[in-house]
Formats: structure tokens, sequence, C-alpha cells
């Protein structure tokens, strides 16, 4: 079974740091492309960032470059979001999400809720 | 990059069908799209890509209530015999080279 597990969440100051983690299992990890993928409250889902299965490929939405980083250790089964200067519309549910083989998300996390807040 | 374009809310009777749209901007009509349902407090679910020939498949353990059809720039989704579970927000989603967009959502009421 198909399972990712995110983690890292919580409540942060403005301009401060947190780093999200997703652990995966059920699956080969190291041939899978994965995204992370945000709700903030009352609000849609936002693609925020896509990291290819060796990471040698990396995008982010408009919204977070220079303060996001995603990065993958394909040892330990894991996708990681780095997030600096955080600001009050970052408050969100962050979701690590895998991408199908035929380019669609198929699978979902659980989500970790960050709050930006003073 | 391509937009995605959802009406924000739909309702229809329990037992009855509905059919939810999701409308590619100009230039993008031919692109692949994909539906996830979300329920309050759940991890997002896939249910299908859909191609704009009208073909799509669906994801494991996806009910035959759930179906997809295409029209030019318009995704469809339909889902028929409701049930209260499918009570839940709708969200298509495309990707390209470089980015990955999702529609607003649709909030489906089941009255």
């Amino acid at each position: 079974e198909v399972q990712l597990v995110e983690s890292g969440g919580g409540l942060v100051q403005p301009g401060g740091s947190l780093r999200l983690s997703c652990a995966a299992s059920g699956f080969t990890f190291r041939i899978y492309e994965m995204n992370w993928v945000r709700q903030a409250p009352g609000k849609g889902l936002e693609w925020v960032s896509f990291i290819s299965s060796s990471g040698s490929s990396i995008y982010y939405a408009d919204s977070v470059k220079g303060r996001f980083t995603i990065s993958r250790d394909n040892a330990k089964n894991s996708l990681y979001l780095q997030m600096n200067s955080l600001r009050a519309e970052d408050t969100a549910v962050y979701y690590c999400a895998r991408v199908s083989g035929e380019g669609s998300v198929d699978y979902w996390g659980q989500g970790t809720l960050v709050t930006v807040s003073s | 990059q391509p937009v995605l374009t959802q009406s924000s809310s739909a309702s229809a009777s329990l037992g009855s069908s509905v059919k939810l749209t999701c409308t590619l901007s100009s230039g993008h009509s031919s692109y692949i799209i994909a539906w996830h349902q979300h329920q309050p407090g759940k991890a997002p679910r896939y249910l299908m890509k859909l191609e704009g020939s009208g073909s799509y498949n669906k994801g494991s353990g996806v009910p035959d209530r759930f179906s997809g059809s295409s029209s030019g720039a318009d995704r469809y989704l339909t889902i028929s015999n409701l049930q209260s579970e499918d009570e839940a927000d709708y969200y298509c989603e495309t990707w390209d080279s470089n980015t990955r967009v999702f529609g607003g959502g649709t909030n489906l009421t089941v009255l």
C-alpha cells in the first residue's frame, strides 16, 4: 500500500524557517517524481514545488521561489521542503504528492499544517 | 502556462447524477487533466486521468459511478447515483514541462 506521511509542521513566526519531511513507503520511491502542494485556509490546492526522481530537475511556484528548497533522499525514501523567510500567506496544510508515470498526481499524503503568525 | 477554470459550487440530490466541468485556457485545449476528490480533514484522492479524446483511466478503488468525458477545452467529471460520501471538493489538475496547475475547485453538496 502506498503511504506518504508528512511531518514537521507547526507554528512559526514571520521570517522564520521550517523543514517539512515526507516519509514514503509501499512503492519504489527512487523512480517516482514528487511534488509539494499546499492548501491555505478556505482556499484551493496550490502547487508549490516539483522534484524529479533523481533530484536533477527542480521547479518552484513563483510564490515560493528563492525562499523554499525541495530535496529528496532516495536512500531514506524521504522528501523534504526547507521553508525560509516564511510569511503569513504561507500558512497552509502542506501535502506531499506522488507523480504517476502518466504525469498526474496519483497519491497524496494526509498533510501537515504550517502556521506563520506572531 | 495553462489555467483551469471550475465553477465554485454545485449541488444535486441523493441518487441523482451531477456533471462537473473543468475548462482549459486558450491554447491548452488538448491537455490531459486529472480529477481529484478532497473531503474535509482527509487526504485528497486521485480519481482519474482524462484525455482530450474523452478516454479516461481511474485510480485504484474508484467506484464505477465516477466517469469522465471531454468536449473541446472542457473536461467533465460525472458522478452517477450520488451518495452522501460524494459530498466533497473536486479539483482538476494539469501539468506542463515545469509547472503544475490546479483549478479553483468545485464544492459539491449532496441534497
